[in-house]
């Protein structure tokens, strides 16, 4: 069974840069795999932010970006603000119409 | 614009069964994949499961296999998940979401279905 690991938190300062990792429990986290991510504040649905590794959707400040980094996707927040202090997910792609959630990543701005 | 439109909350007993219905209101789905995805409280999400309407092919998590069953109708451009056997760990909300084929990635979500299981 493939787990996505993400770490459980992380803190950054008004104006930082924070860098989001998702890696894979075997194996690395490649373009193929179709990396997303997501942003999720409580009680609310998930908004995209990225997908296929790099591509902003539409709306999404130019502040958040996605890469590969290593053997795993990331999400940079460059420029981080207090609205910005919310649950982070990547969902990985696996085929076949199977996906892949991390389990989350807790971001505090302060 | 396209919205996925959820059916109301649901209160159920244990044992028993739910059926939450999306509706891609201005739109269609037919040409994406559909998944449902689940969150409990307090907890992160979920991938349960989906569905390629165009295909008729479907796909559950291993840990969801046998107990939930994706459906759509295109005539209505609806999906529905039903999951049976419920206990008090199926308490969650429950979202839809669509992924189309060229992103592999889910671009729009449904409001979400607050599931609540308790005798």
């Amino acid at each position: 069974q493939t787990v996505v690991t993400q770490e459980p938190s992380f803190s950054v300062s008004p104006g930082g840069t924070v860098t989001l990792t998702c890696g894979l429990s075997s194996g690395s986290v490649s373009i193929s795999y179709y990396p997303s991510w997501y942003q999720q504040t409580p009680g609310q649905a998930p908004r995209t932010l990225i997908y296929s590794t790099k591509t902003r959707s539409s709306g999404v400040p130019d502040r958040f970006s996605g890469s590969i980094l290593g053997n795993k996707a990331a999400l940079t927040i460059t420029g981080a603000q207090a609205e910005d202090e919310s649950d982070y997910y990547c969902i990985v792609y696996m085929g076949s119409g199977i996906w892949v959630f991390g389990g989350g990543t807790k971001l505090t701005v302060l | 614009q396209v919205h996925l439109v959820q059916s109301g909350a649901e209160v159920k007993k244990p044992g028993s069964s739910v059926k939450v219905s999306c509706r891609a209101s201005g739109g269609t789905f037919i040409s994406y994949a559909i998944s449902w995805v689940r969150q409990a409280p307090g907890q992160g999400l979920e991938w349960m499961g989906g569905m390629i309407p165009i295909f008729g092919t479907t796909n559950y998590a291993q840990k969801f296999q046998g107990r939930v069953t994706i459906t759509a109708d295109e005539s209505t451009s609806t999906a529905y998940m039903e999951l049976s056997s419920l206990n008090s760990e199926d308490t969650a909300v429950y979202y839809c979401a669509r992924a189309p084929f060229s992103s592999n990635a889910f671009d729009i979500w449904g409001q979400g279905t607050k599931v609540t299981v308790s005798s």
